[in-house]
This record gives structure tokens, sequence and C-alpha cells, in this order.
């Protein structure tokens, strides 16, 4: 089966600047996340969804991200504007169910300038 | 925040050695999962453990879990090169549905 795509692969922005990423993910499967993931860290959670709701956005920094999930398919996370401390590696995952095993893109990394 | 602290932070053995690697946890659980992050493969879910379970096999995985001790080890045994990963476990506390990965341990496996 086709995994988790995520695009672009890679982006370099300057601060203030505002930037996009987009996650599709396995097929069928309800449960999509986001998660930021610094350097020398884990995934931290920024949002769930389940189909077209959001489950948990409890850590997202809704001043500047923003995300949504149309169709309970394909998602956006978006930052505007971008800060330093932005800079990061941006995963997407998926699971049929909340309580199972995460199958993870393979992730934005974003430096911000 | 992050929920599990992996011990050690890093971990350097020779191929056909076993490495264990631990996570403790501070609340209660629904279930506990292990990943590994190469460069290679990005993110990718090795074994999940219920809080019903305490111990659980995958190929030459072993993860126990301590619900009283609140703690858990992952062994791999007889290393491969391929093995050089980041390791994280990861907590579903009870009553959400939310992912908590701890910080991590550095494994590396020399030929």
């Amino acid at each position: 089966e086709a995994g988790v795509a995520q695009s672009p692969r890679y982006k370099i922005i300057e601060k203030r600047q505002s930037v996009a990423f987009w996650c599709n993910p396995i097929s069928g499967h309800a449960t999509l996340y986001w998660y930021q993931q610094i350097l020398g860290q884990g995934p931290k959670l920024l949002i769930q969804f389940q189909n077209n709701g959001v489950v948990d956005d409890s850590q997202l920094p809704k001043d500047r991200f923003s995300a949504e999930r149309l169709k309970g398919v394909d998602s956006t996370l978006k930052i505007q504007p971008a800060k330093l401390e932005d800079s990061a590696v941006y995963l997407c995952a998926s699971s049929l169910v909340p309580d199972q095993g995460q199958y993870f893109g393979p992730g934005t990394r974003l430096t911000v300038l | 925040s992050q929920q599990g602290e992996e011990d050690p932070q890093a971990l350097s053995i020779q191929e056909g050695e076993n490495a264990t690697m631990n996570c403790s946890y501070k609340t209660s659980i629904n279930n506990l999962q292990w990943y590994r992050q190469n460069s290679g493969r990005g993110l990718v879910h090795l074994i999940l453990i219920r809080s019903n379970e305490r111990e659980k096999h995958s190929g030459r995985l072993r993860v126990t879990l301590d619900t009283s001790k609140k703690s858990s080890s992952l062994l791999i045994t007889a290393s491969r090169a391929a093995d050089t990963a980041s390791y994280f476990c990861a907590t579903m506390n009870t009553g959400f549905q939310k992912l908590v990965f701890g910080t991590g341990t550095r494994l590396l496996v020399s030929p």
C-alpha cells in the first residue's frame, strides 16, 4: 500500500514569511496527525484530526499556525508568520484508529532564516 | 510536553550484541509504543504493548511493560549495523487518544 505522502520535502523561508505543508494519508485512515520535531527531540503533536474534525490542538500555536483537513482526506498545515523557532521537521502521520500504531510520512524540513 | 524519558540517551555496541533501552513515564497509560527513526526510512512504528500486557515479541524485538513501575524496555537481539537509529517510546494516556513521545535513545551498531 502507498505510504503517507508529504510535500515539499524541504523549505527555506525568511522570518515573517508564510509557508504551507501538504499531507496525503494512507487510504482509509480516519485519523491524521501533524507533529513538530525539533532537532534532538521527540516529535510533538500539533494537531490531530478524526475524519474532518479536530480531536486535539492543545499544542498548536493558534496565533500563527492553522490546519485543515478537507473531505476527511488530505490536510494542509500553514504557518503565518514564521518565526526562527519554527525551524523543525514537520511530520504527518495517519492511523486507522487512534489507539493503534501510526504511519509517518517522510517529513518536511523547514528552515526559517 | 514529553511524557517518556528514555535511558540511556546514547548506546554504542558491536554487531551481534544485544541492545536494551528503557523508558519511564509518569501517568497511567492505555498503551505504549516504540518507534525507530533513521535518515533513510524516517519514523517507523515497531511495536505496541497495551497496559494489560507484560511482554510482547516481534522478530528480534522484545518489549516488556511494568505498569507498577511505569516503565518499559525494548530489547533488540543480535544487533545489526542497519539497527543504527534513534528509538523513541511513546505513550497513549488513559482517557486520551494523543500519543506523547519521549526524548529518544540514539543507538549506534558498529560492524
